[in-house]
């Protein structure tokens, strides 16, 4: 069975300061996806992960994959309040035509 | 840009109602989710329709059903509703090619 961990669950932090998110999986998986969700919004897509190595920014928000190590980061730079949201890492079942597990997802919260 | 819809955002049913949450996708995806969101549990996956009339149970299909009778629709149903199964209700669409998945906005659900 397919398990997706995030950690940390909850996370405050000020303004400029950055920080990392970590998505580890318990087996192999061919994709990996970062979402965001506003309170009371549906979810966004940020980031689809493909190969071993994949890095991927936009804007203060950078996604890496290592494969080897079933583990993706999600790295904020000098966080702004925009950036408060509950981000989801998912990975995509193998052979599985794409069903997804997601994390419980990070609330981030970044206070001025 | 695609477009996921869902038929309500939000929705009260008294228990033992039979409820209906429909979703509608405009890109032409072949696989269609429904998830159900709860506060520390993250997305869970309730069914899965990787085409017309077909479907597949999720996590937790149980006191859920779905109908697919076409491409674009995908419908959720709960036969006799219970108090349990209040809930953010999300439907999702992915084409098999590219397995990033699309969402609606959600349908908040309560019964009472």
């Amino acid at each position: 069975e397919l398990k997706v961990e995030q950690n940390p669950l909850f996370l405050s932090m000020q303004e400029g300061k950055n920080y990392t998110i970590y998505c580890n999986y318990s087996t192999t998986s061919d994709r990996l996806y970062w979402y965001r969700q506003d309170p009371g919004k549906s979810l966004e897509s940020l980031f689809v992960l493909l190969s071993n190595g994949a890095v991927k920014q936009e804007g203060r928000l950078m996604a890496s994959l290592d494969t080897k190590a079933r583990l993706s980061t999600l790295h904020i730079t000098a966080a702004v309040h925009d950036l408060s949201a509950t981000y989801f890492c998912a990975v995509s079942r193998r052979g599985s035509n794409y069903k997804l597990t997601f994390g419980k997802g990070t609330l981030l919260t970044v206070n001025p | 840009d695609v477009k996921v819809t869902q038929s309500s955002r939000y929705l009260v049913k008294r228990t033992g109602e039979k409820v209906f949450l429909e979703c509608v996708q405009d890109m032409d995806h072949e696989n269609m989710f429904w998830y159900r969101q709860d506060p520390g549990l993250g997305l869970r996956l309730i069914y899965f329709s990787y085409d017309v009339k077909m479907k597949e149970k999720g996590d937790i299909p149980e006191g859920y059903s779905v109908s697919r009778e076409k491409k674009e629709r995908f419908s959720l149903i709960l036969e006799s509703a219970s108090t349990n199964q209040t809930s953010m209700y999300l439907c999702a669409s992915s084409s098999p090619s590219e397995g990033e998945q699309y969402f609606g906005p959600g349908t908040r659900l309560t019964v009472t």
